[in-house]
């Protein structure tokens, strides 16, 4: 059964530092990996997703890198900014088809 | 439409009352995903529809938890004779499906509140 961890479960950090966000899960057999971001009391968005072929993936600030073998995966946001405060999950899929297997996620606040 | 819709986007219901919570996937999605996410805690995976295949029903958690989907279009989750427990938010997402990349899109949710 696959299993997803998030460490650390929350974070803070004055505005402009990096943000390094940690995923890890335990079976390495994996379709993708997909990061999403939740603000309180909305639904999730999608931020970055990486097929298991990749070893990352970069969208403006935010880079992921996947390590499918040491079953890792990294989320990095440059130069963080209060807009960035949000909880930030990160999920698994193992097959083309079927459920995403979530983490419990990385609540983060970036203070002025 | 533009994105998933979800309906209603709170429900208080009393305890033992039935309630229908619905889903309007993206357009052209053959995949729709249910969860459910109580306060406080992460994304818990109730069911999955894949266009005409069996659908996965396996995340479940009582007999009192159905779900349908006609074609690759809305869906429904009900819960019958509701319970405290299932206060929580229902969030749903649909993808393209089988042969794509998987990238998930979800709706705002459904907060549902049961006194």
């Amino acid at each position: 059964k696959q299993e997803v961890t998030q460490i650390p479960a929350a974070l803070s950090v004055p505005e402009g530092e990096n943000l390094v966000l940690n995923c890890s899960f335990t079976d390495s057999a994996i379709y993708n990996l997909q990061w999403f971001r939740q603000d309180p009391g909305k639904g999730l968005t999608s931020l970055l997703l990486i097929q298991s072929s990749q070893r990352e993936q970069t969208s403006g600030r935010l880079n992921a890198s996947l390590d499918k073998s040491s079953g890792r995966s990294t989320l990095y946001i440059a130069a963080s900014q209060p807009g960035d405060s949000a909880t930030y999950l990160c999920a698994v899929q193992s097959s083309s088809w079927g459920k995403l297997q979530f983490g419990a996620g990385t609540q983060v606040v970036v203070t002025p | 439409g533009a994105g998933v819709s979800q309906s209603p986007s709170n429900k208080v219901t009393e305890k033992g009352k039935d309630v229908e919570l619905r889903c309007d996937p993206i357009s052209g999605h053959t995949a729709l995903y249910w969860y459910r996410q109580r306060l406080g805690q992460g994304l818990e995976f109730l069911i999955y529809f894949q266009g005409n295949s069996a659908p996965d029903k396996s995340g479940l958690p009582s007999d009192r938890f159905s779900a349908e989907r006609t074609g690759e279009s809305v869906s429904t989750l009900t819960i019958q004779r509701t319970q405290q427990e299932d206060s929580a938010v229902y969030l749903c997402a649909s993808s393209l499906g089988q042969s794509d990349t998987g990238e998930l899109f979800f709706g705002e949710g459904s907060r549902l509140t049961v006194l």
